[in-house]
């Protein structure tokens, strides 16, 4: 059974730093693409960026909301997925969700419960 | 790539029959995927290319469209069914949703 599970989320001034992990189990992790998608409370889902395999030397996307101030990795040894989150901002706000890409396309086939960051001072 | 949904709300009744449109600011071709979400839990992948049904998705379940014009249709709407939809594109970086439509009973 695939299974994606977040944690690291917290409580965070402006300006500070997080990281968040995504474990994954019940697949071949190291083959697939992994996302971040976020959701401020009572907002919509968006989109925060992508990790390639290693098969795509793990390059990386992001949001122009994000980028430069978040950094996503991988650490394939341990299916874990790391979201480094730099000068937050308020607007950061929000559950943030891992989810797995399958190999046919871009969508998002498996997602894992979220994890809440709350920006404040 | 802008993705808009319409409506934003939309109240039915059970066994209804309901479409909710997504409409991208270019063409996407194929590449739109539609999620549903029920309060405080994780979206769960319904439609992909556009057309195509997730494993286990039950096939009152529709996607059609392709290039700007995309509907998720609902045959008959079960009690399950009340949430919120959205669609994402897949066609370029960086990938975007839809701002979600809320399904409701009437």
């Amino acid at each position: 059974e695939v299974q994606l599970v977040e944690s690291g989320g917290g409580l965070v001034q402006p300006g500070g730093s997080l990281r968040l992990s995504c474990a994954a189990s019940g697949f071949t992790f190291s083959d697939h693409y992994m996302d971040w998608v976020r959701q401020a409370p009572g907002k919509g889902l968006e989109w925060v960026g992508r990790i390639r395999n290693k098969a795509n030397t793990y390059t990386t996307e992001y949001a122009a909301s994000v980028k430069g101030r978040f950094t996503i990795s991988r650490d394939d040894s341990k299916n874990l997925m790391y979201l480094q989150m730099n000068s937050l901002k308020i607007e950061d706000t929000a559950v943030y969700f891992c989810a797995r890409v399958p190999g046919r396309g871009n969508d998002l086939d498996y997602w894992g419960q979220g994890t809440l960051v709350t920006v404040s001072s | 790539i802008q993705l808009t949904q319409s409506p934003s709300s939309l109240s039915a009744s059970v066994g209804d029959r309901v479409s909710i449109t997504c409409r991208a600011s270019q063409g996407i071709g194929s590449y739109l995927a539609w999620y549903q979400q029920k309060p405080g839990k994780a979206p769960k992948l319904l439609i992909y290319t556009a057309s195509t049904l997730e494993s286990g998705v039950p096939s009152r379940f529709s996607g059609s469209g392709s290039g700007t014009d995309f509907t998720l249709t609902i045959s008959s709407l079960q009690p399950e069914d009340f949430a919120t939809y959205y669609c994402q594109q897949l066609y370029s970086y960086p990938l975007t949703f839809g701002q979600g439509t809320k399904l409701q009973i009437k």
